[in-house]
């Protein structure tokens, strides 16, 4: 067990350009989550997918977001015509799927948007 | 939608005991959680309650009260390694059952 793993850690780019971060998900789990996380503020819930299948997307999300799991493994959330107001941690979770379960967060990708 | 609240800020002395509210309003109710968070790391699981009542872990302990909406957060033997936020959250029964809502954090300093 390897943990959820984020990639990259960092990433910085100008306003405009796109950007995609990757996550790997605990091999087992079929739920995977996307949050992000601003200076001092909880994180706050994008989108969740159960295996290949995206189930849920915030209100956040707006359509320059969108986020893929092809083969329900991995996953990645792709931000195009980055803003500022984007700048922040990007958090990937995952779950087993099962009762009372816990979400495993990675590291995060922390965004800056110059 | 749902209202997580908890305090911004707590400062405790290293070996003491600090508690750490939390109140909730949600529309359905489907566990709560504590989780640990240090500076520019990820969220770590702590606690999990869905029944009333105090579930204790080590040095970590944590309550519930369904009907009052109430949960704390419970650290005793305070160590310098606890300086971190602690993040409140709630799943709820309906259409995003398996989101978890997080309030903003207690950012808790344990001085010497």
């Amino acid at each position: 067990d390897t943990g959820v793993s984020q990639n990259p850690r960092h990433k910085i780019t100008k306003r405009g350009q796109n950007v995609t971060f990757r996550c790997d998900p605990i091999s087992e789990h079929n739920r995977l989550y996307w949050y992000r996380q601003t200076l001092g503020q909880g994180p706050e819930f994008l989108t969740y997918f159960q295996n290949e299948a995206q189930l849920e997307k915030s209100r956040l999300l707006s359509d320059r977001f969108s986020a893929e799991r092809p083969k329900g493994s991995f996953s990645t959330l792709e931000i195009q015509r980055t803003e500022q107001g984007d700048s922040a941690m990007y958090l990937c979770a995952s779950s087993p799927g099962t009762a009372g379960e816990k979400l495993f967060f990675g590291s995060g990708t922390q965004l800056s948007v110059l | 939608g749902q209202n997580i609240d908890q305090p911004t800020e707590m400062t405790a002395t290293e070996g003491a005991i600090v508690q750490i509210n939390c109140t909730y309003q949600t529309s359905g109710f489907n566990g709560l959680f504590w989780y640990q968070q240090h500076a520019g790391e990820a969220p770590t699981f702590l606690s999990y309650n869905v029944l009333d009542g105090l579930e204790e872990k080590g040095r970590f302990s944590s309550f519930l009260s369904r009907s009052k909406g109430y949960s704390y957060l419970l650290l005793k033997e305070l160590q310098m390694k606890d300086s971190a936020s602690y993040l409140c959250a709630v799943r709820d029964t309906g259409a995003g059952s398996y989101q978890l809502t997080f309030g903003k954090g207690t950012k808790l300093s344990v001085i010497p």
